[in-house]
């Protein structure tokens, strides 16, 4: 089995101060991870990816990310936030060797001006 | 195509109606992906195809949902008799072979079951 957690239902962070948005995951074996994200009305944008080597790895709209195998966490990292990343994050896990993707709840990220 | 296509995007059926809802991959994904996403919840696995065959279905929630993918590239999500708990966008998406491949996602069907 394989899941998801996402243990803040909402973020709130002042438009230029850094963010992050947590995740945790729970996979039996080596996990390929996600972050997609969501406007209103919108499908999921994928922004980045950690499959193997470098732990820190960079993605869309200057977001990055952090694969922590010792604490099973790949939380969504930002230097500067914008009003314009004011959306829903979606963190996923995929068991290496598996088709299946798995979702957590999501978090709602709202940068304050 | 550019992107995932699905229709429709919205939606209104009675109870007791049956839908389909299309989704047109990125030319040359050989896997599909069907999820469910209910208001303020996460993306749910409903089913999964590699070109044509259906590899998992575990996420079906009842025998009232089916889903086909019979040239390997178009696909159609079927739900017959619907309930109002049927409720939900229902997202598609497309990747590569390889399991270290992005899925990338259609912008959803919104389905609302009067």
């Amino acid at each position: 089995a394989q899941s998801v957690a996402q243990p803040e239902d909402q973020v709130n962070v002042a438009e230029g101060n850094p963010l992050t948005v947590k995740c945790t995951y729970s996979v039996s074996g080596n996990p390929y991870l996600f972050w997609y994200v969501q406007y209103p009305n919108r499908g999921l944008q994928f922004l980045l990816k950690y499959i193997t080597g470098d732990n820190l790895v960079k993605g869309s709209y200057g977001f990055e990310a952090e694969f922590n195998k010792s604490q099973t966490s790949f939380h969504l990292k930002k230097p500067s936030a914008l009003v314009s990343d004011s959306a829903l994050y979606f963190c996923a896990v995929r068991l290496a060797g598996y088709q299946k993707v798995t979702f957590g709840i999501g978090t709602k990220l709202q940068v304050i001006p | 195509g550019a992107g995932v296509s699905q229709s429709p995007r919205y939606k209104v059926a009675k109870r007791g109606q049956d839908v389909a809802l299309r989704c047109d991959p990125i030319s040359g994904h050989v896997s599909l992906f069907w999820y469910q996403q209910a208001l303020g919840q996460g993306p749910e696995f409903l089913t999964y195809f590699q070109n044509e065959a259906q590899l998992d279905k575990s996420g079906l929630p009842s025998d009232r949902f089916f889903a086909e993918r019979p040239e390997g590239s178009v696909s159609t999500l079927k739900i017959q008799r619907t309930q109002q708990e049927d409720s939900a966008v229902y997202l598609c998406a497309s990747g590569g072979r390889g399991s270290g491949n992005t899925i990338y996602f259609g912008e959803g069907s919104w389905l609302t079951v009067v």
